[in-house]
């Protein structure tokens, strides 16, 4: 059973579009969601992050839409640049049970 | 710049031996987590600790896993008897607490090769 499910493996974008990232889950219970992104050889950077209470949350050029009732958020990076180019990650906790557990990544590429 | 830091950054073994990684928090925070990432970017979790504690763990049945996070040492993950399938990144995290808020910081990790 997929807890969480990001709906693209991977996506690719021109430099300047909105690239889209989708995150759905299973579990009610989730109240934190971050998204993390990590680059080739590292280990994964919390890019932002939103709590079930709000339905949207904006740093810069990311922002988080989020739908309780549909159980799904998308990741919206505006301007994409080709330094965007990651995996990300959508990693939803629950207050109940500290775990974050991760979605399968979206691999993002922005070409110049 | 990653302040958790995981020694050695690749490791290599033969089936049947032993591999030791390394974790030191960042500082201050009691909380360290070890997670398993395989070649399909899939995050398994392991086990997590609050200081010395276990917090949550896998069912390690195969007891071929096992995990420390002594005081005033690195933590360490240790797989008692290699398998190839063993082979991927092992990522150790640390956050400030339990709390849902609470963000992990991640080191860069240790990638294990099995032949």
């Amino acid at each position: 059973q997929q807890q969480v499910r990001q709906s693209s493996q991977s996506l690719t974008v021109w430099e300047g579009e909105t690239a889209i990232l989708n995150c759905s889950y299973e579990n009610s219970a989730f109240d934190y969601f971050p998204w993390y992104q990590q680059f080739p050889g590292e280990g994964p950077a919390l890019l932002i992050a939103i709590r079930s209470v709000s339905d949207k949350k904006e740093d810069g050029r990311f922002t988080i839409f989020f739908n309780k009732r549909e159980k799904n958020l998308s990741l919206h990076i505006k301007d994409s640049q080709p330094g965007d180019s990651a995996t990300y990650f959508c990693a939803p906790t629950s207050g109940g049970n500290y775990k974050p557990t991760f979605g399968k990544g979206t691999s993002l590429v922005v070409h110049p | 710049n990653s302040k958790v830091i995981q020694t050695p950054r690749y490791l290599v073994k033969g089936q049947g031996q032993k591999a030791k990684m390394r974790c030191i928090p960042e500082k201050g925070h009691p909380v360290v987590f070890w997670y398993q990432q395989n070649k399909n970017n899939e995050f398994k979790f392991l086990i997590n600790f609050q200081n010395q504690e276990v917090l949550q763990q896998i069912d390690m049945t195969e007891k071929r896993f096992s995990a420390e996070c002594p005081s005033n040492s690195p933590c360490s993950l240790e797989i008692q008897s290699s398998e190839a399938g063993d082979s991927a990144l092992y990522l150790c995290a640390s956050s400030l607490g339990q709390g849902a808020n609470e963000r992990l910081f991640f080191g860069h990790g240790t990638k294990l090769s099995v032949l």
